[in-house]
């Protein structure tokens, strides 16, 4: 079945910075990628997401990248802010089953 | 809309205890699931339906029953609880299939003595 990894676990970046956080993936039909923030205390909510028809994809200060080949998809958040700093999770979903799986989740520290 | 509401918030059971988990949508989604989220493990998936009257087993089922007997309701159901439960538990919707944007409840915390 499928397996998603996600690195790092923790990421401290200085406020304006960047930051990365990247998910790889077992199964090559996966064909959904979407990204979920979950702010301490709060449930998980959806900032982006991309299918496997679609390189890259932006909003605003977000952006998701994907690369089929390698199996792996990336998150991008450009100009980091306070109300950033949240833990994000990315997830996977094949048509071979009705099922997203999850990674295990990237805390996001933005250092002021 | 409410959109997806869960009761109880908190919850403190002691081993062997049953209970359920009550979770509502307003929506009129077909897809709903389950997960449990522990520390360090992200969120992993109980039960889901597809729709009234169709559940399945998702990654971690052991433990847990649940019925759709309407579109609105997906209530969790803890057999006999175990300490090895205690986690927070999630309950979202999805318009269409997984591939559609997952609408979380609140969740609720549950500890099992």
């Amino acid at each position: 079945g499928e397996n998603v990894e996600q690195h790092p676990s923790t990421l401290s970046v200085q406020e304006g910075d960047s930051a990365v956080i990247k998910c790889t993936y077992s199964d090559s039909a996966s064909n959904y990628f979407p990204w979920y923030k979950q702010e301490l205390g709060k449930r998980p909510q959806l900032i982006i997401d991309i299918r496997s028809n679609v390189g890259e994809k932006k909003d605003q200060r977000i952006a998701v990248t994907l690369n089929k080949t390698a199996k792996h998809f990336s998150l991008h958040i450009t100009e980091t802010q306070p109300e950033d700093s949240a833990v994000y999770f990315c997830a996977a979903h094949s048509d071979s089953n009705y099922q997203l799986i999850w990674g295990a989740g990237t805390k996001l520290i933005i250092k002021p | 809309n409410a959109g997806v509401t869960q009761t109880p918030k908190f919850q403190v059971l002691k081993t062997g205890q049953s209970m359920t988990l009550q979770c509502a949508q307003d929506m009129n989604h077909e897809y709903m699931s389950w997960y449990r989220q522990d520390p360090g493990m992200g969120l992993r998936l109980i039960h889901y339906s597809v729709g009234a009257g169709i559940t399945d087993q998702g990654e971690v089922p052991n433990g847990y029953n649940v019925s759709r007997s309407t579109t609105e309701d997906f209530p969790l159901r803890l057999l006999s609880a175990a300490p090895s439960q205690t986690s927070v538990y999630f309950c979202a919707s999805t318009e269409g299939l997984a591939t559609d944007t997952q609408y979380f409840g609140p969740g609720t915390r549950l500890t099992v003595l």
